[in-house]
């Protein structure tokens, strides 16, 4: 059964650091997102992406953030700089229509 | 920003029992899901709605979409060790291309053998 990949699995990164986490949604899925889940806590929307632009983005993805879809199959979220509280599991997720979304394992962001 | 209430907050049951949980907001919703997410996992779909009075199932599980757009129900039926993990809802406002999910806080089930 097709599924979302997220890579890498665990990512440890100093405060101030940039990275970058790895997306590869479902093959023909149009839609693509980014949430993340503060341990203990819901999951938060960040931001939606179709034809190859950002059609939403929450008050969490500010300036920092950044996402784009290099290649038509990768998937990426950038934090330019992190701060301790970007610390969460980050979820990638994609859907073939608007009123679905399926999530992958997810990306556990720890910034020290 | 919209916000979605899950009620209970968490619940023990015996193993066989059947299950009613329930997801509600301020807010009108086009579409409600329903997830279950396991430790250090993502979520996983379980059942989409889409129609206000919508009743869908999926094996034990059956979910109903409220008349009023307001509210969602989860049910699951004998409930077995392996349904232990906590359940979302999620609703979203417009069917509009991109527009996010708002999930609730979750209904974190266990089930005693």
């Amino acid at each position: 059964e097709p599924e979302v990949t997220q890579t890498p699995s665990h990512q440890v990164t100093q405060m101030g650091q940039e990275v970058i986490l790895r997306c590869v949604p479902i093959s023909n899925h149009l839609y693509f997102y980014w949430y993340r889940q503060i341990l203990g806590q819901k999951v938060e929307f960040l931001v939606s992406f179709y034809n190859n632009e950002i059609s939403e983005k929450s008050e969490i993805f500010d300036d920092q953030f950044s996402v784009e879809r290099p290649d038509g199959s990768n998937f990426t979220l950038k934090i330019r700089s992190t701060k301790l509280e970007d610390s969460a599991m980050y979820f990638c997720a994609s859907s073939g229509r608007p009123t679905e979304a399926f999530f992958g394992q997810g990306t556990r962001l720890t910034v020290v | 920003g919209q916000q979605l209430n899950q009620s209970p907050q968490s619940m023990f049951i015996q193993e066989g029992e059947d299950v009613s949980m329930n997801c509600t907001s301020s807010s009108i919703f086009n579409t409600w899901l329903w997830y279950k997410q396991d430790p250090g996992e993502g979520p996983v779909l379980l059942i989409a709605l889409y129609k206000a009075g919508e009743l869908t199932s999926n094996g034990r599980l059956t979910a109903q979409f409220g008349i009023t757009r307001k509210d969602s129900f989860l049910n699951i039926s004998a409930s077995i060790p392996s349904d232990v993990g906590i359940y979302f809802c999620a609703g979203q406002l417009s069917v509009d291309y991109g527009q996010n999910f708002v999930f609730g806080p979750g209904t974190r089930l266990s089930v005693l053998p």
